[in-house]
C-alpha cells in the first residue's frame, strides 16, 4: 500500500515565525502536492512537483514556498506565517502519467 | 481556473437510506475522482472513473462518469454510520497537468442511526 506521512498532525506556531512542513512517500511516486483545505472551500492546491528540484505553483502559491531535494520528500516552508495560513495541510504523491493521488494524514496548523 | 460544483453541501439521512451526491463543471474532464475523509484524517480514494459513460461500483458505492464529460455522481446504498464523513469528487483535465486535480467543495454526510 501506498502511505504518505506527515512529519506533524498538529503544529502551534506565532505569527512571523518560519514553519516547515515535511512530507514522506514510500511509493516512488514521481509527483507530489500540497494542498490547504478550509471548511466550504474544498482543497485548493499551493504546489506541486514533478521531479526532484522542479517546482510548480499551484492556484494559490502567495506566502508558501517547497524544496524536493529527494524524490521521497516534499516540504512546503511558510517563511513568516500569518493568522490567515492557519488551516490544513494535505500532502498528496501520484505516479507520473497518474491521476489517483494518494493523500498523507494531514497537518492541522494553528497560527497564533 | 477550473471549477468544480458539488451539491448538495451537507446531508443528513437516517441509517439505511441511499444517499446521492453529484459533481459538474464547465469544463470537460478525462478522468473523475470520488474521495472520502474520515474527521481529522487526509482523503481516501473511492472510485476513479476513466471513461464517460462509465459506471463503477466497490461495494455500496456507485459512482458514474457523465456522457458530456463535465459531471459524476456518486450513490451510496443502505447508509451505515461508518460512511460519516467528507466526500469530494475530483476531476483531471489531461493533457500536460501532471496529474493535477480540481476539487469539488466537499459534501458532508451525517448518519443518524
Amino acid at each position: 500500500d501506498v502511505k504518505v506521512t506527515q512529519s506533524s498532525r498538529y503544529l502551534v506556531k506565532r505569527t512571523g515565525e518560519k514553519v516547515f512542513l515535511e512530507c514522506v512517500q514510500d511509493m516512488d511516486h514521481e509527483n507530489m502536492f500540497w494542498y490547504r483545505q478550509d471548511p466550504g472551500l474544498g482543497l485548493r492546491l499551493i504546489y506541486f512537483s514533478y521531479d526532484v528540484k522542479m517546482k510548480e505553483k499551484g492556484d494559490i502559491p502567495e506566502g508558501y514556498s517547497v524544496s524536493r531535494e529527494k524524490k521521497e520528500r516534499f516540504s512546503l516552508i511558510l517563511e513568516s506565517a500569518s493568522t490567515n495560513q492557519t488551516s490544513m495541510y494535505l500532502c498528496a504523491s501520484s505516479l507520473s502519467g497518474g491521476n489517483e493521488q494518494f493523500f498523507g494524514p494531514g497537518t492541522r496548523l494553528t497560527v497564533l | 481556473g477550473q471549477q468544480l460544483n458539488q451539491s448538495p453541501q451537507s446531508m443528513f439521512i437516517q441509517e439505511g437510506e441511499d444517499v446521492s451526491m453529484n459533481c459538474t463543471s464547465s469544463s470537460i474532464f478525462n478522468t473523475w475522482l470520488w474521495y472520502k475523509q474520515d474527521p481529522g484524517e487526509g482523503p481516501v480514494l473511492l472510485i476513479a472513473l476513466y471513461k464517460a459513460g462509465e459506471l463503477t461500483s466497490n461495494g455500496r458505492l456507485t459512482a458514474q462518469f457523465g456522457i458530456t464529460r463535465k459531471d459524476s455522481f456518486l450513490n451510496i446504498s443502505a447508509s451505515i454510520p461508518s460512511d460519516v464523513g467528507i466526500y469530494f469528487c475530483a476531476g483531471n483535465a489531461g493533457g500536460t497537468s501532471y496529474g493535477k486535480l480540481t476539487f469539488g467543495q466537499g459534501t458532508i454526510l451525517t448518519v443518524h442511526p
